[in-house]
């Protein structure tokens, strides 16, 4: 069974920190792209960043650009992202998601809360 | 970029169809046959239910069914039932080696 587990969410003060990780299990991780996609509350989803298989190629949308950071260890099954400089619009659920073959996100976790307040 | 557009509520009684369009341009859309669409409800992860424009992944019933045509995809759900009332999205690979979804519908069976 393919299982996707994200984990690092929190409440952070704007300007802060934190850093999401994505323990993924039921398929050869290394063999997949990935993404990350945040939906803020009752708003729809919004793509941020992708990785390739062996993490060298990188996007990022324009909203999170220069500042959050996207990798991957593939020993560890786990994908990460390191946020920085984090503002209330970062607040959201962040969901890891595999990439299948026609670039569809085909198993998603189960996401993360993100809270950006004073 | 601009999310693609989708309307933001679609109705319709148990057994009827209903259409649900996602309107983006040449960048997206028109420029690629790699539309695919979600399901979500409330509190939940979203779900993979179109692939590739038209491809049902398995598991997932034939009462949902994706075309394209230029620059607007569309998702039929034929048969509506009761548990169908959900979010839906679509999403398109882009320029830029990006992908971009839409706004979301919300399916109401009335």
């Amino acid at each position: 069974e393919v299982t996707l587990e994200e984990s690092g969410g929190g409440w952070v003060q704007p300007g802060g920190s934190l850093r999401l990780s994505c323990k993924v299990s039921g398929f050869t991780f290394s063999n997949h792209e990935m993404r990350w996609v945040r939906q803020a509350p009752g708003k729809g989803l919004e793509w941020i960043s992708y990785i390739s298989q062996r993490g060298d190629t990188i996007y990022y949308a324009n909203s999170v650009k220069g500042r959050f950071t996207i990798s991957r260890d593939n020993a560890k099954n786990s994908l990460y992202l390191q946020m920085k400089s984090l503002s209330v619009e970062d607040t959201a659920m962040y969901y890891c998601a595999r990439v299948g073959f026609v670039e569809e996100m085909d198993f998603w976790g189960q996401g993360t809360l993100v809270t950006v307040a004073s | 970029q601009s999310a693609l557009t989708q309307p933001a509520s679609v109705s319709g009684s148990p057994g009827q169809s209903i259409t649900i369009s996602c309107t983006g341009s040449s960048n997206d859309i028109g420029g690629y046959n790699l539309v695919s669409w979600y399901q979500q409800f409330p509190g939940k992860a979203p779900k993979l239910i179109i692939a590739e424009v038209n491809e049902r992944p398995s598991g997932i019933s034939n009462r949902f069914s994706g075309s394209k045509s230029g620059n607007t995809a569309s998702l039929t759900i034929s048969g509506l039932q009761a548990d169908d009332e959900a979010d839906y999205y679509c999403c398109s690979y882009a320029d830029g080696d990006t992908v971009i979804f839409g706004g979301g519908t919300k399916v109401i069976v009335l």
